[in-house]
């Protein structure tokens, strides 16, 4: 059974930094021809779903949102199975649940983009910022 | 970055009803629109991948359709487990934005 295991809950200060985690069971995490990702989803409370930008663990290839890219980092442990999301200075405005999940993505070569869906999600992971 | 709008935004519906939500990206996608059910406090579900092809082990009440640029979810009878919002995501190219998504709720 696949599973996506994330961290717990953080209550945090603004300025401060965290980095909450996703581990990965019951599927090929660093395969090079599985073609599975790892991708964060944010939402805040009360809104819908922000793709935040996801992670090839085999080889590290990562992709952003415009939105996302230099306020977060993306990273994975492969010798662990776990990815993880970061931030070096938070804001009140972090204030969600972030989600990891699945992505089943095949690459196209031509256009060097990823295509698919994310079939597979962690349980989420609230993250507070207040002072 | 692909905008992607849904209608509506809300609906109410009774147990038994056949229900249809739309989704329209901003520009082509070919058939790469996914479709998430999420209940509250619980992580998205996929159930429709590809416009049209469901997801293992979801409900084949479920359906997904494309014409061009516009997609479709359809319920053929809701059942009281699908109560939840209901997101279209494409997954054309990153990033792979997500409908500001569809709440079904009890009439």
């Amino acid at each position: 059974e696949v599973q996506l295991v994330q961290s717990g809950a953080e209550v945090k200060k603004p300025g401060e930094s965290l980095k909450i985690s996703c581990k990965g069971s019951g599927y090929s995490f660093t395969s090079y021809w599985a073609g599975y990702w790892i991708g964060w989803v944010r939402q805040k409370p009360g809104q819908g779903l922000e793709w935040m930008g996801i992670i090839y663990p085999s080889d590290f290839d990562t992709r952003y949102s415009p939105s996302f890219e230099g306020q977060v980092t993306i990273s994975v442990d492969k010798s662990i199975n776990t990815a993880y999301l970061q931030w070096s200075s938070l804001k009140a405005s972090d204030t969600a649940v972030y989600y990891c999940a699945r992505g089943s993505l095949h690459y196209d070569v031509l256009t060097d983009s990823v295509k698919g869906p994310f079939d597979n999600w962690g349980q989420g992971t609230l993250v507070t910022v207040s002072s | 970055d692909i905008q992607m709008t849904q209608s509506p935004s809300s609906l109410s519906a009774s147990v038994g009803d056949r229900v249809t939500i739309t989704c329209r990206a901003s520009q082509s996608i070919g058939s790469y629109l996914n479709w998430y059910q999420q209940t509250p406090g619980k992580a998205p579900k996929l159930l429709i991948f590809a416009a049209s092809s469901l997801q293992s082990g979801v409900p084949s009440r479920f359906s997904g359709s494309r014409s061009g640029t516009d997609f479709t979810l359809t319920i053929s009878s809701l059942q009281p487990e699908d109560f939840a919002t209901y997101y279209c995501q494409q997954g054309f190219t990153t990033p792979f934005t997500f409908g500001p998504g569809t709440k079904v709720d009890i009439k």
